[in-house]
């Protein structure tokens, strides 16, 4: 079983639609990141969490520490939100690495 | 302020050759971290820099170095290439070790090897 498991591995949704994207993991961590991939390669980093909750124009992320789960919501989509978006995590023993979800590719269809 | 700069953007090796991968990171970042993304295995953590002494290694085999200057630039050694090595290498830099600071990505280095 992976450190770190995304749900859906792929998402297709109307322009308009409320979209969540969920990720949980099994490992203590010091800090959780949802990252954006956009075709071509180009990752951005669009938020760091440690607990609670964090808003960015459109997009909402979300932890439970007690339940080693976060969710990414995207709220009114759009096609430019097309993208793979993809879940870390630093772990907060050992080596401390980092651990990455594989994904989810989500197409917003205007 | 200037982005994070891979050099170069697209290389093809052949088997068995070695290869020198560049980040330049932005100004005053002190941490450069490298990443292999590959169809099969998604991203997985190479190393992490920060002034100049690795902190952390993921798990790959001794043909994977890295190094970092006084300048916090970074380069990425792959020696005896073998045809599994062909991915888009990606670094990483943040003014604190990432994971706990955020992370900002180069465009990438696509890496073919035949």
């Amino acid at each position: 079983k992976n450190e770190v498991e995304q749900s859906p591995q792929n998402l297709t949704a109307q322009e308009g639609e409320f979209i969540t994207i969920n990720c949980s993991y099994s490992v203590g961590i010091s800090a959780l990141h949802w990252l954006q991939q956009h075709p071509g390669g180009g990752i951005v980093s669009l938020f760091m969490l440690s607990s609670g909750k964090k808003k960015h124009g459109r997009l909402i992320a979300t932890i439970n520490i007690q339940e080693k789960h976060s969710s990414l919501h995207i709220t009114a989509s759009h096609p430019r939100d097309s993208a793979v978006y993809i879940c870390a995590v630093k772990t907060n023993f050992g080596n401390e690495k980092l651990t990455f979800g594989t994904g989810t590719r989500l197409t917003i269809i205007p | 302020k200037a982005g994070v700069t891979q050099t170069p953007r697209y290389l093809i090796k052949t088997r068995g050759q070695q290869v020198t991968l560049s980040c330049s990171p932005i100004s005053g970042h002190r941490s450069v971290s490298w990443y292999q993304q590959t169809p099969g295995q998604g991203l997985q953590f190479l190393f992490e820099y920060f002034s100049e002494t690795q902190r952390n290694k993921g798990n790959f085999p001794g043909r994977f170095s890295g190094r970092q200057f006084s300048n916090s630039r970074s380069e990425m050694n792959v020696s005896t290439l073998e045809l599994g090595d062909s991915a888009l290498y990606l670094c990483a830099s943040s003014q604190g070790s990432w994971g706990l600071a955020e992370a900002f990505f180069g465009q990438g280095t696509r890496l073919t090897v035949v």
